[in-house]
């Protein structure tokens, strides 16, 4: 139980692209998702809380126009990179938290990651 | 600003040997810490703590958390060469559920 999918993996793209990534919960639901990055052996920098049907929650100094989340279902999450540029490049994780047990449990799944190389 | 500090930032033991990690933290109305295991890819969940001194095994591993003194250890017995990884310590407050994430342990087990 508790399986987070993100898709794609990998990605290379050329600057001024923007690149879609997706989160799944795949076996529960997930009213709360949370995006992550990560840059080579450092920890994780949480970047935003994804609130199904409302607008996501940015970190102090995350600019919401470039990092665009999507929360349209309680299994889905989307984060859209605009306008890619080589500074962007890194790992990208996702979250969630199983809405029925969410009450009771900080414990966040997390999805294997998609790594951003832009050229 | 809430805050976790891991220690130390890495060690490399010889398998058999047995390592512990050391989590502090400063959360605002804390609720609970938890433990993770980063290999390659994703951090997966190993354990999660919300009281003192109750002791939580799985395994070769376990974890304990002390509130007064705000912090957790986590230890590995009998370590292999698969327990090499990034542990990672979080801990969660009452600010939008969100989680804290130490800077993490890097363990190297040798053969």
């Amino acid at each position: 139980g508790a399986v987070v999918s993100q898709h794609p993996s990998r990605v290379i793209c050329k600057s001024g692209t923007s690149v879609k990534i997706e989160c799944r919960s795949l076996d529960f639901q997930a009213t709360t998702m949370f995006w992550y990055r990560q840059f080579p052996k450092q920890s994780l920098m949480l970047m935003a809380t994804s609130n199904e049907g409302s607008k996501a929650t940015y970190e102090q100094g995350v600019e919401k126009d470039k990092f665009l989340i999507n929360h349209a279902s309680l299994t889905l999450s989307t984060l859209t990179v605009t306008s890619a540029h080589p500074e962007d490049s890194s790992f990208y994780i996702c979250s969630a938290r199983d809405f029925i047990t969410s009450g009771t449990t900080d414990t966040q799944y997390f999805g294997p990651g998609t790594r951003l190389t832009v050229l | 600003e809430d805050k976790v500090v891991q220690s130390p930032l890495s060690l490399v033991v010889h398998e058999g040997d047995t390592v512990t990690l050391n989590c502090s933290y400063e959360v605002t109305n804390f609720r609970s810490l938890l433990w993770y295991k980063q290999e390659k890819k994703a951090p997966t969940f190993l354990f999660m703590l919300t009281s003192s001194g109750i002791e939580k095994k799985s395994g070769r591993l376990s974890s304990i958390l002390d509130k007064k003194e705000l912090f957790s250890i986590l230890n590995i017995t009998a370590t292999q060469t698969g327990d090499s990884a990034v542990y990672l310590c979080a801990a969660g407050g009452s600010a939008g559920n969100k989680l804290t994430f130490g800077g993490g342990t890097r363990v190297l087990v040798k053969p």
